[in-house]
């Protein structure tokens, strides 16, 4: 089965500060990525996703991912942070093959926890 | 214009106790899931209903049964409810297995 890593559990940093959070996986076939954010008492958000293509994609609110199929790796990165961006960060993965894959449902990280302080 | 939505948004209950949380998706969505994020934030896929085939967590109790009146369904029922119970569930529908999956707002349940 696979399973997704999350390098840093909690995250402090201050408004302006450059971002960015790991995410490795474990899966040897093609996978689809997924960033979601949770602000605190909310929901689950999508930030942005890699299906295929260009492996640098962008999000919402400024933020990007970079997957790199040789490191199993797919980072969130942010050039300058605001204070609402305090939120619980999540990277998740979802394999693609129908042998028991996708029905899994997503695979998650186990979340940063990231703090902007103004 | 909610896309996914879930009642109730709380539930506190007694021990042994059966309860239900209702999930609703006005997407159109093919797939419909239940995730369980416990106190340390982490989420868990319990089920996914596509196509009226259910995939189960095998590490789900059987004390969790979900039902599907429909696609735009996705009800979770919950006998004899325990302490680690606890936790905040969420719903999501997806096009299909493989497409991006949207969340519902969570169900916080607290068993006491």
């Amino acid at each position: 089965a696979q399973s997704v890593s999350q390098h840093n559990h909690h995250v402090i940093l201050s408004e302006a500060a450059s971002l960015e959070l790991g995410c490795n996986y474990s899966y040897g076939g093609t996978v689809n990525l997924f960033w979601y954010v949770q602000y605190p008492g909310q929901h689950l958000q999508l930030l942005l996703k890699y299906f295929s293509g260009d492996p640098l994609v962008k999000g919402i609110k400024g933020f990007e991912a970079e997957f790199i199929k040789s490191k199993f790796s797919f980072n969130l990165r942010k050039p300058s942070v605001q204070w609402s961006d305090t939120a619980e960060y999540f990277c998740a993965v979802n394999p693609l093959t129908y042998s028991g894959g996708g029905a899994d449902g997503l695979t998650f990280g186990k979340g940063t926890h990231l703090i902007i302080q103004p | 214009d909610t896309a996914v939505s879930q009642t109730p948004k709380y539930l506190v209950t007694q021990m042994g106790n059966d309860k239900s949380i209702k999930c609703e998706q006005n997407l159109g969505h093919d797939t419909m899931y239940w995730y369980k994020q416990d106190s340390k934030k982490f989420l868990k896929i319990m089920f996914s209903y596509n196509n009226k085939e259910l995939i189960i967590n095998e590490t789900v109790p059987n004390r969790f049964s979900p039902k599907s009146p429909d696609k735009a369904h996705l009800n979770l029922h919950i006998n004899s409810l325990e302490l680690g119970d606890s936790a905040v569930y969420f719903c999501a529908s997806s096009q299909d297995l493989l497409e991006t999956q949207y969340f519902g707002p969570g169900t916080r349940l607290l068993v006491l």
